[in-house]
């Protein structure tokens, strides 16, 4: 059965702080990884990497994924109160349907 | 705001009641995927549909439950005598066409919050 799993499910931190959320998946085809930010209501679109290896940034945000082990991490740095949100991980196989795992909760201190 | 969008954004209704959530997708998509939320949960597929089709409705419970998307109007999440396991947050996202070809990432509304009382 395809599945997700991230960690850690919860993480608190101080604000400047760097976290590393991981992801790791099983999925039949799998086509490609995404991330997702949620706070209080949509999550929002991060990123969506195919290739193993190529980091993809975005500000103090970056992603990375092995396709090889079979996981993705989701890298923050220089961490801000407004980074605290669930963090969503989902794989995407062979069809239209995306795999989700149960998200990593962030809660940043100041 | 050319972006999801979900109606109302919170819904209470007693056990027995029934519950309408409405979606209507970005400007230009024409598929509506709908997804439920427990808390401290991932996101659970529910129903794939295009307009005027239902595409995949596996994620979705056989009886009580039931999703449309019409030629005109927004795409309708439709749960029939609710009970409280039903109280969840319901999200909708749309895409352009289908995802397996285009393999690009979904955008949702800010979703409904159902209570049942």
């Amino acid at each position: 059965e395809d599945k997700v799993v991230q960690s850690p499910l919860s993480l608190v931190v101080h604000e400047g702080d760097t976290v590393t959320l991981n992801c790791s998946y099983e999925v039949t085809n799998f086509r490609s990884l995404l991330w997702y930010k949620q706070e209080k209501k949509a999550p929002t679109f991060l990123f969506m990497l195919t290739s193993s290896g190529i980091e993809k940034k975005s500000g103090r945000l970056s992603s990375i994924l092995d396709k090889k082990e079979l996981f993705s991490i989701l890298n923050i740095t220089a961490t801000q109160t407004g980074d605290s949100a669930v963090y969503l991980c989902a794989a995407r196989g062979s069809n239209y349907q995306l795999i989700w795992g149960a998200g990593t909760k962030l809660i940043i201190k100041p | 705001n050319a972006g999801v969008m979900q109606n109302p954004r919170h819904l209470v209704r007693r056990r027995g009641q029934e519950a309408r959530l409405r979606c209507s997708p970005m400007k230009g998509h024409s598929h509506v995927y709908w997804y439920r939320q427990l808390p401290e949960e991932g996101l659970k597929f529910m129903v794939y549909l295009q307009k005027e089709n239902i595409i995949d409705e596996s994620g979705m419970p056989k009886e009580r439950f039931s999703a449309e998307f019409p030629k005109e109007g927004p795409s309708i999440l439709r749960i029939q005598q609710v009970v409280r396991g039903d109280s969840a947050a319901y999200f909708c996202a749309s895409s352009p066409r289908d995802r397996a070809i285009n393999n690009s990432p979904l955008h949702f509304g800010n979703g409904t919050r159902l209570t049942v009382t």
